[in-house]
């Protein structure tokens, strides 16, 4: 069954710490995101990708970082992690096509201490 | 730049009663509309979507949307809800030009069904 997996789903961990939030699509498509949600506020994309080594910064300044070795895994790295990244981070899949529906995985609630 | 208001933040309604969840969009050229849900601990799912044709959108679980050109709205309604639609729904819209059909999130409804 084609889907959108996250890991972790939860994630606890001190100031400081190198973290990387997984995500892998099972569908095939080119375009991968990453969105932030805060409660009560809307998502916010703050990486995309094309395909296999592009990657492009989203409209909220972020200081995670992405890379695409591989069309299906699209994970984002936290160097030093900060009570301010708290938060929930999505990922999303689609096609190339224009305006398409965008898939989203379960997402990783994220607390930094 | 695309923006999306939900007019309402928190929405409680009776099982069985009808629904309607307000989504505005600014107007552009080209414009396409989606509503997911998101259910506790989960992530998006897709109710419906408008790219073009009929304005009037029919989406999975009962749901249905207009497209209002010129009222630049796309609200969401239910005739008779379930407690099992107790969920955040969130309006997107999308454009073609620099954002290459980026989507743009309202900040959400929550919509409360009580039995």
């Amino acid at each position: 069954e084609a889907d959108i997996y996250q890991t972790p789903r939860y994630l606890v961990i001190g100031t400081g710490k190198k973290i990387t939030l997984e995500c892998s699509q099972t569908m095939g498509h080119d375009k991968m995101y990453w969105y932030q949600q805060d409660p009560g506020m809307e998502l916010h994309l703050i990486h995309y990708s094309y395909g296999v080594n592009s990657t492009e910064k989203g409209d909220l300044s972020s200081e995670s970082t992405v890379s695409r070795i591989r069309t299906e895994h699209f994970p984002l790295t936290l160097e030093s992690a900060r009570p301010s990244h708290t938060s929930q981070y999505l990922c999303a899949s689609s096609d190339l096509a224009g305006a398409t529906t965008q898939y989203f995985g379960p997402g990783t609630r994220l607390l930094v201490l | 730049a695309q923006s999306v208001t939900q007019l309402d933040s928190q929405v409680p309604v009776f099982e069985e009663a009808p629904v309607e969840l307000r989504c505005n969009y600014s107007s552009s050229v080209s414009v396409y509309l989606f509503w997911y849900v998101q259910y506790p601990n989960q992530g998006l799912q897709l109710l419906l979507k408008y790219l073009s044709g009929s304005t009037l959108v029919k989406g999975i679980n009962g749901f249905e949307a207009e497209f209002n050109k010129s009222q630049t709205s796309f609200h969401l309604r239910k005739p008779s809800v379930h407690i099992s639609d107790t969920a955040e729904y969130f309006c997107a819209a999308s454009s073609s030009g620099a954002g290459s059909y980026q989507l743009t999130f309202g900040k959400g409804t929550k919509l409360s069904v009580i039995p």
